[in-house]
C-alpha cells in the first residue's frame, strides 16, 4: 500500500526553527515528485513546492520561495519541510502528497501552531 | 501564474439531486486538471484527473467535462458522503500547481 506518514503536531514560538517530515512507503521513492500543500485555518489549499527525490530537483511557488526549504533523505524515503524562523502567519495544516501529475496520495497532515 | 476560479463558493443540494461545480483557468491548461474532495478534519482526496480518469475507488457518479479554460465536475446523484469541499487544481504549468478556492457542497 502506498502511504505517506507525516510527523506529529508542533507548537512553536515566533522566531523558532522547525522541520517536519513525511515518510513514504509502498512505492519507489525516487520515481515521483513529492510536494507540500498549506491549508491555513478555515481556508483553501495552497501549493508550496515539490522535490524530485531522484535528483533532488526542487521547485517552489513564488509565494513560498525563500520562506521554506524542502529536502529529502533518500536513505529513509523521507521528505522534509523546514522553516528557519517561524512567524505567527505560518500557523496552518501542512500536507505532503505524491505528485505523478496530480497529487494522488496524501499524508494525514501536520498541524503547526506558532504562538 | 495561472489563476483558478471556482464557482459557486457554496452549493446547496438535496440528497439524490445532481450537483454541478465549475472551475475556470486564467489561461488554457488543456485537460491537465484535477479535482479533490476534502471532508472536515481529513486530508484532501484525489477524485478525478486528466481527461476523465477517476482515482481508485471513486464511484462513477463523479464525472468531469471541459478543456482549455472551462471545466465542470458533476455529481449525478448526491449521497450523504458527498457533502464536502471540492477543489480543482491545474498541473499544466507549475510551479505553482495552483488550486481553486474551493466549492462547499452542503445539504439543502
Amino acid at each position: 500500500e502506498v502511504q505517506l506518514v507525516q510527523s506529529g503536531a508542533e507548537v512553536k514560538k515566533p522566531g523558532e526553527s522547525l522541520k517536519i517530515s513525511c515518510k513514504a512507503s509502498g512505492y519507489s521513492f525516487t520515481s515521483y515528485w513529492i510536494g507540500w500543500v498549506r491549508q491555513m485555518p478555515g481556508k483553501g489549499l495552497e501549493w508550496m513546492g515539490v522535490i524530485y527525490p531522484g535528483d533532488s530537483d526542487t521547485k517552489y511557488s513564488p509565494s513560498f520561495q525563500g520562506q521554506v526549504t524542502i529536502s529529502i533523505d533518500k536513505s529513509t524515503s523521507t521528505a522534509f519541510l523546514q522553516w528557519s524562523s517561524l512567524q505567527v502567519s505560518d500557523t496552518a495544516m501542512y500536507y505532503c502528497a505524491r505528485q505523478p501529475d496530480a497529487f494522488d496520495v496524501w499524508g494525514q497532515g501536520t498541524m503547526v501552531t506558532v504562538s | 501564474e495561472i489563476v483558478m476560479t471556482q464557482s459557486p463558493a457554496i452549493l446547496s443540494v438535496s440528497p439524490g439531486e445532481r450537483a454541478t461545480l465549475s472551475c475556470r483557468a486564467s489561461q488554457s491548461i488543456s485537460r491537465n486538471l484535477a479535482w479533490y474532495q476534502q471532508k472536515p478534519g481529513q486530508a484532501p482526496r484525489l477524485l478525478i484527473y486528466g481527461p476523465a480518469t477517476r482515482a481508485t475507488g471513486i464511484p462513477a457518479r463523479f464525472s468531469v467535462s471541459g478543456s482549455g479554460t472551462e471545466f465542470t465536475l458533476t455529481i449525478s446523484s448526491l449521497q450523504s458522503e458527498d457533502f464536502a469541499v471540492y477543489y480543482c487544481q491545474q498541473y499544466h504549468n507549475w510551479p505553482p500547481g495552483t488550486f481553486g478556492q474551493g466549492t462547499k457542497v452542503e445539504i439543502k
